[in-house]
């Protein structure tokens, strides 16, 4: 049973436009979300987070939204440069509790 | 920011012998570490959770005699795959969680690949 999914495999866009990457979960326990980058042969590494009593946080170029009645997370990214082309993994957990990944997003960003 | 380091980065090593990878969280105390196996093109798969002086948590599934986790500091984990065969060739990861009171956000190591022949 996948608790946290990411229904696209794959996502391409321009340089200069914006990229969304989306995410949903099932657990209603959650309390925690994250967003991973993640480049092959390397560990991910750690983008931006929500805690569930908030519905946006925003970190330079990269803003999370959450939408807790949904039960739907996403990630933007304005704007989009070559070098963020990468997999995006989304991530939740219970806070102090192991994190559920998904599947991952793979973002490429062409000129 | 928060660094994970693992060691060693990659390694070759004959169907049968042992292999001991490090995590280390450089700049923070980890009272939680993590042990991820990710196979090409997957999701990460959590292996086990070890707190700092007690015994790791093992997922399902997962053979905690042949993955040995130690986490004896809060600086340090290591993990050794035992009499390691070709099948347990992968890409093994780790992460840190810093103390109580501090983020929830576990960083990442860079990891590890490993080759059974």
């Amino acid at each position: 049973d996948q608790q946290v999914k990411q229904n696209s495999p794959s996502l391409s866009v321009q340089e200069g436009r914006i990229s969304i990457l989306n995410c949903d979960y099932t657990n209603s326990m959650f309390d925690y979300f994250l967003w991973y980058k993640k480049y092959p042969a390397e560990g991910p590494t750690f983008l931006i987070s929500i805690s569930s009593i908030k519905d946006k946080n925003e970190d330079g170029r990269f803003t999370v939204f959450l939408n807790k009645s949904a039960k739907h997370l996403s990630l933007h990214i304005v704007p989009s440069q070559p070098g963020d082309s990468a997999v995006y993994f989304c991530a939740a957990s219970p806070i102090g509790d192991k994190l559920i990944f998904g599947t991952g997003t793979r973002l490429q960003v062409f000129p | 920011g928060a660094v994970v380091s693992q060691h060693p980065s990659w390694v070759i090593c004959k169907s049968g012998t042992s292999v001991k990878i490090e995590c280390r969280s450089l700049d923070f105390q980890a009272t939680t570490m993590f042990w991820y196996r990710q196979f090409p093109k997957q999701s990460l798969m959590l292996m086990a959770t070890s707190n700092e002086g007690s015994k790791a948590t093992y997922e399902q599934g997962v053979e905690k005699d042949k993955f040995l986790i130690n986490h004896a500091s809060l600086t340090l984990s290591t993990l050794t795959v035992t009499s390691a065969h070709p099948e347990d060739s992968s890409f093994y990861i780790c992460s840190a969680r810093g103390v109580a009171g501090a983020t929830d956000t576990q960083y990442f190591g860079p990891g590890t690949r490993l080759t059974v022949l």
